[in-house]
């Protein structure tokens, strides 16, 4: 059974282009939540969606930054004209349904804004 | 200040040696996590304790919490250099808007001399 999963691992993009970043969850997972870490801080929530369904957005910023997670295929986290205060390590997790309180996480994509 | 604050921010031990690492929190919680993070990589779960426990024991980690306090210890015994990583805590907030959404401390950097 794969763990979760997250591409790019390492994504660079110059100010004003548009990151993607995509999640596959744990087989079976229907939840998912996407952190961003700066550097040398502990990780921030942004977003918890279920499938089709953003269930909490509380932690993302209002603009620029929007979140997906489609029927079919992986969850995506887009931001778009990405600034340099955007160059973070972002993480999903994913748990199932049935038990939402441990939460597996990616490996994570660490986005460079030159 | 933050809910979750890991102290210290940094421990530095030599293999054999225990390493003590605490959490202070500040609102309600339903269960509290404790999660490792080798460098540039992603978390990984630890262990969990719910409120309505003190103590909780997993191989060499031992947990406690004191809602009275509002604090949690994550103790590692006989430290080997592999656990050289960084220790978040991660609490799930009574009455939050969405079950399963973390909020992580700052961390505690621990290293183990060989």
């Amino acid at each position: 059974n794969a763990g979760v999963m997250q591409n790019p691992r390492h994504l660079v993009r110059r100010r004003g282009q548009e990151a993607r970043l995509r999640c596959s969850p744990m087989k079976g997972h229907s939840h998912v939540y996407w952190y961003r870490q700066l550097p040398e801080e502990g990780l921030k929530f942004m977003v918890y969606l279920q499938k089709e369904n953003i269930i909490d957005e509380s932690g993302m910023p209002k603009e620029r930054f929007s979140a997906e997670f489609p029927k079919e295929g992986p969850s995506i986290l887009r931001i778009q004209q990405v600034v340099r205060g955007d160059s973070a390590a972002y993480f999903c997790a994913s748990s199932p349904r049935t038990e939402r309180e441990t939460q597996y996480f990616g490996p994570g994509t660490r986005l460079l804004v030159l | 200040s933050q809910q979750g604050e890991e102290d210290p921010q940094a421990l530095s031990i030599q293999e054999g040696e225990n390493a003590t690492m605490n959490c202070s929190y500040k609102t309600s919680i339903n269960n509290l996590q404790w999660y490792r993070q080798n460098s540039g990589r992603g978390l990984v779960h630890l262990i969990l304790i719910r409120s309505n426990e003190r103590e909780k024991h997993s191989g060499r980690l031992r947990v406690t919490l004191d809602t009275s306090k509002k604090s949690s210890s994550l103790l590692i015994t006989a430290s080997r250099a592999a656990d050289t990583a960084s220790y978040f805590c991660a609490t799930v907030i009574t009455g939050g808007t969405s079950y399963g959404k973390l909020t992580f401390g700052q961390g505690t950097i621990l290293t183990v001399h060989p």
